[in-house]
């Protein structure tokens, strides 16, 4: 059965803390990873997209990391900021058609001053 | 980069009546487009895939009679909530694919609607 379990469920860090978060698949065939930025209330927003052959994908203070092997990836976040406050969801998807995505439940970040 | 404009944003409608949700691919075509339900706390959960020019496919337990998905043009779903009742409460999300991009893996997502029956 295709799954993405994500960890932790939610995280609290002081402003300017950076934080890692988890994300491991059963997804096959694997076709990209991306996580997204989903703010209260509203709709989800790419940060990184990653297929097989990449490793890491940065975007600003974002560093997504890929390991086919173990089927593992990781959302690193330097430097936090309040606004960094949100859920952050890892997606998969089993093929480059169009698939239906598997989601993970998503990661709730709280960043406190 | 892609965009995808999703209104209303917010609505609130009573009990019985339809509710609709459009969206909209603002600077690509979108063959295929896909409709999510979130509950609190929640993932999103796929209710439909929308086909430009035929029938949506629906996910098992979603009722396609309650759930009307029009898909008439290349740029524009739409998702009409028939008869809404307290339990359809919830955050609807759009999301469609950018096919002509070159390399472009990424699907995006609307801004959501958060629906209340009351």
């Amino acid at each position: 059965k295709n799954q993405v379990e994500q960890s932790p469920q939610s995280l609290i860090i002081l402003e300017g803390k950076n934080c890692t978060l988890q994300c491991n698949y059963t997804v096959s065939p694997f076709s990209n990873l991306r996580w997204y930025k989903q703010d209260t209330g509203r709709g989800p927003v790419s940060l990184t997209i990653m297929t097989f052959s990449e490793n890491t994908k940065s975007n600003g203070r974002y560093t997504a990391t890929l390991d086919a092997d173990t089927k593992q990836s990781s959302l690193h976040i330097t430097a936090s900021q309040l606004s960094d406050s949100a859920s952050y969801i890892c997606v998969v998807s089993a093929s480059r058609g169009n698939t239906p995505l598997v989601f993970g439940k998503g990661t709730r970040l709280s960043v406190i001053a | 980069g892609a965009v995808v404009s999703q209104h209303p944003s917010r609505v609130i409608c009573k009990s019985g009546t339809s509710v609709k949700i459009e969206c909209r691919s603002l600077d690509f075509q979108a063959t295929t487009m896909f409709w999510y339900r979130q509950f609190p706390k929640q993932s999103l959960m796929l209710m439909a895939t929308s086909n430009e020019g035929s029938k949506a496919t629906y996910e098992q337990g979603v009722e396609k009679d309650k759930f009307l998905i029009n898909h008439a043009s290349l740029t524009l779903s739409t998702l009409t909530v028939t008869s809404a009742h307290p339990e359809d409460s919830s955050f609807y999300i759009c999301s469609a694919r950018d096919l002509a991009s070159e390399k472009n893996y990424g699907y995006t997502f609307g801004s959501g609607t958060r629906l209340t029956v009351v």
